[in-house]
């Protein structure tokens, strides 16, 4: 198995720029998260879809970001306009429903709005 | 505030000693999963502990869950260079998404 894939790996872009990070998940997971990564707040639940429904979108911060999940093996983050502040590392990780199973990460996009 | 809270932030030592981290809360678990991040990477799952007062062992680390499932700690003998990562806790407050601690970044000198 690839694992979880993501990509860009890296995305760099100007300030008001539509940004659209990509998730494919392990097949057979029904479960897919996505989170933020930065040194002040560490890891951040944003959102998380289960069998490609959303199901808490909480953790979002606000309108400008928008997810979706069209099937089973295959999910967006869309940021729209990005700031700067948006910069950071975004993973997404996908599971069998579940948590004892545990997730699986993919290697994230780091994302650096200038 | 953290709904997990770990501890240390940051931990350096020599190559061949001793350590432990530990992650607390005042919430209960049904269970707590614990994983490694190396730079560049995303985090790696090495343990989950399901039951009160359970103790896994993986080579040289040893993990523990607390008797009122509130907390875990890492135990790591003999650290090697290799070790050196973020170490992340992470539970579910409910059903299934996975909240993690702010980690305890560990460096092994050789």
């Amino acid at each position: 198995d690839a694992g979880v894939i993501q990509s860009p790996r890296h995305e760099v872009t100007e300030m008001g720029q539509e940004v659209t990070l990509r998730c494919k998940p392990i097949s057979g997971h029904n479960s897919l998260f996505w989170y933020r990564q930065t040194m002040m707040r560490g890891l951040e639940l944003l959102i998380y879809f289960n069998n490609n429904v959303p199901i808490d979108d909480s953790g979002m911060p606000e309108d400008r970001f928008s997810a979706k999940m069209p099937n089973a093996s295959f999910s967006t983050l869309k940021i729209q306009p990005s700031e700067p502040r948006d910069s950071a590392v975004y993973f997404c990780a996908s599971t069998l429903e579940g948590v004892n199973y545990g997730y699986t990460f993919g290697s994230g996009t780091r994302l650096t709005v200038v | 505030t953290q709904l997990l809270e770990q501890s240390p932030q940051f931990l350096s030592i020599q190559e061949g000693e001793n350590l432990t981290v530990y992650c607390n809360s005042s919430s209960v678990f049904s269970s707590l999963q614990w994983y490694r991040q190396e730079p560049g990477e995303g985090p790696v799952l090495l343990v989950t502990v399901v039951t009160g007062g359970e103790v896994k062992k993986l080579k040289r680390l040893t993990f523990q869950f607390g008797d009122a499932r509130k907390d875990s700690s890492l135990h790591i003998t003999a650290a090697q260079p290799g070790d050196t990562g973020l170490y992340l806790c992470a539970g579910a407050p409910s059903n299934n998404d996975m909240r993690f601690g702010a980690g305890t970044r560990l460096t092994v000198k050789p």
